[in-house]
């Protein structure tokens, strides 16, 4: 069966420091892969996808970046941290089938202070 | 663009009492909608969906119908109970590519015993 590992599920990070999330997939090949990000008390909005390896695509202009350097390994990374970039940061994959759900990581909780 | 609204939260309701969260959309094309649903402290999980029009999804007693002459996907159970309560998430997928999910703001169920 498929399973995604999301780590770390907690992360308290100053103002101007660095981020790396990363994410893998394990039982399938080929995967959509999916950033996306829950601010408090408010939905979902997408960040980055990537249909394959070296493939991201950007939906909001911002502080972050995304890269997939192996087919299952998906990696969310800043070079400085904001304050706004506080929030529940949600890694998930899809299958390449049209209308394939998404699967979710139980999410990291990213607190900048 | 696409979009999706739901009723507002908190939601609370006794045990045994039966449940419908809204959910409306606007969409070009034939989206696929769907409901993930989010305990606490996790990450998203799929809970049910439909992918043409007056397709109902039904998963653990809930139910949601595809109007589309309404643009409607509301979710609804006969009797709730305590461990239903989570958040709950309306989402539509246009089904081209990569499954760019555009969600609801998210719906709190509380259930009291």
């Amino acid at each position: 069966s498929q399973t995604i590992h999301q780590w770390p599920a907690t992360l308290v990070q100053p103002v101007g420091s660095p981020l790396s999330l990363e994410c893998t997939v394990e039982g399938t090949s080929n995967p959509n892969l999916y950033w996306y990000r829950q601010a408090a008390g408010r939905g979902l909005q997408l960040l980055f996808y990537s249909v394959g390896i070296g493939q991201i695509s950007s939906e909001v202009p911002q502080n972050l970046s995304a890269s997939r350097p192996q087919d299952r390994q998906f990696i969310l990374s800043s070079k400085k941290l904001l304050l706004s970039d506080s929030g529940f940061y949600l890694c998930a994959w899809s299958g390449q089938v049209p209308n394939s759900p998404l699967h979710f990581g139980n999410g990291t909780r990213l607190t900048v202070t | 663009g696409n979009s999706v609204t739901q009723m507002e939260g908190p939601v609370t309701l006794s045990e045994e009492a039966f449940l419908t969260i809204n959910c409306t959309y606007t969409a070009t094309g034939y989206p696929s909608l769907f409901w993930y649903v989010q305990y606490p402290g996790e990450g998203l999980q799929l809970l049910l969906k439909a992918t043409k029009a007056d397709d109902k999804g039904s998963n653990k007693g809930f139910e949601a119908t595809y109007r589309k002459e309404t643009t409607s996907f509301h979710l609804e159970k006969g009797s709730v109970q305590v461990s239903d309560s989570a958040v709950y998430f309306c989402a539509l997928s246009s089904g081209q590519g990569a499954q760019k999910l555009v969600f609801g703001q998210g719906t709190r169920l509380t259930i009291n015993p």
